[in-house]
Formats: C-alpha cells, structure tokens, sequence
C-alpha cells in the first residue's frame, strides 16, 4: 500500500510569513495526526482528525495554527504568522481508526523559519 | 498528566553488542506502550507494541521490550546489534487506548562498526 505522502519536504521562510503543510493519508485511513517534532524532542500532537471531524486539538495554537481536512481525505496545516520557534519537522500521520490502531507516518515537514 | 521519559539522549555501541534503551511513563491503571523507530531521512514506524497478555513483546528484528508494571518501565533490549539499527528510537504511551499518543525525547542509537 502507498504511505502516507506529504509536501514539501523542506520550507525556509522569514518570520511573520504564513506556509502551509499537505497531507495524503493511506487510503481507508479515517485518522489523521499531524506532530510537530522541535529538534531534541520526540514528537508532540496539533491535531487529531476523525474523518473530516476534529476529536483533539488542545495543543494547537489557534491564534497562529489552523489545519483542515476537507471531505475526510487529504489534510493542510497552515501557520500564519509563523515565528522562529516554529520551525521543526512537521509530521503527518493516519491509522484505522483511534485508540490503539498503529499509527503510520510521512516523512515530514522540515520547516526552518528565519 | 501522561508522560514518557526515556532516560538517555544518544546511546553509542559496537555492533555485535548488546544493547538496552530504558523508557519509563508516569504510572496509570491502563497503560499501552510503543515503541516507534526512525531511520535516517524516513519516517517514524511502529517496532513492538505491548496492548495486554504476556509482558514480553518482540519486534521482526530482533528487538524485545518487557513490560514492568511495578518499575513503570518498557525498556528496549537487543542481544547483538546490526549496522542498520543504527537510528532514533521513540518511546510513547496512550492511557486507556482512547488519549493521544505521548512520545518521549528519543533516544539516538548509534552502532559502530
């Protein structure tokens, strides 16, 4: 089966800018995570999508962070404005259903903000 | 709050030794652990999961990890190490299946030749 296949793979951008994140999940997948992932730290949840509901997005910082997933499909995660402490890996990932499906991960995200 | 500490940042060791990476979660009635692994320039994948039943899991390669209860601890053990096990190894937890997945800091296995 095709992974999870997310774009760009890289983005440098000067602060205050805005980019935004692109996510494909396995096909059949109804969740969908995006993590970011700062140097020296494992992994932290934005956002928990099921289907095209959103079932957790505590950690998201709204003023700056919006993410949608139009028709339960694809998912884009957007930062506008961004700051210098966003930059960090971004990493999508999908799984069959919550709870204890295993999760599977895209390559992610490289975001340098300058 | 759920939390996952994995005590060492950067682990070296010559291939064919063995090796352990120690992972310790903050106590809870129901407990799920992973272990996840990053290889270089890949995503993180799924190496062994403890869910219930026997404490002893094992992963394809060669890896086990053992669930302690009584130590809070899900320590990652292999007997001999590869070349290619060379990579960054993520422990998590989730409380009762249904919170999100916690990760801890990772620990870089580096082997050497």
């Amino acid at each position: 089966e095709a992974g999870v296949a997310q774009s760009p793979r890289y983005k440098i951008i000067e602060k205050r800018q805005s980019v935004a994140f692109w996510c494909n999940p396995i096909s059949g997948h109804a969740t969908l995570y995006w993590y970011q992932q700062i140097l020296g730290q494992g992994p932290k949840l934005l956002i928990q999508f099921q289907n095209n509901g959103v079932v957790d997005d505590s950690q998201l910082p709204k003023d700056r962070f919006s993410a949608e997933r139009l028709k339960g499909v694809d998912s884009t995660l957007k930062i506008q404005p961004a700051k210098l402490e966003d930059s960090a890996v971004y990493l999508c990932a999908s799984s069959t259903r919550t709870g204890l499906s295993p999760l599977h991960f895209g390559n992610g995200t490289r975001l340098t903000v300058t | 709050a759920q939390s996952v500490t994995q005590l060492d940042s950067q682990v070296p060791v010559f291939e064919e030794a063995p090796v352990e990476l120690r992972c310790n979660y903050s106590s809870s009635v129901s407990v799920y652990l992973f272990w996840y692994v990053q290889y270089p320039n890949q995503g993180l994948q799924l190496l062994l999961k403890y869910l219930s039943g026997s404490t002893l899991v094992e992963s394809i390669n060669g890896f086990e990890a053992e669930f302690n209860k009584s130590q809070t601890s899900f320590h990652l053990r292999k007997p001999s190490v590869h070349i290619s096990d060379t990579a960054e190894y993520f422990c998590a937890v989730t409380y009762a299946g249904n919170t999100p997945l916690v990760f801890g800091k990772g620990t870089r296995l580096s082997v050497i030749a």
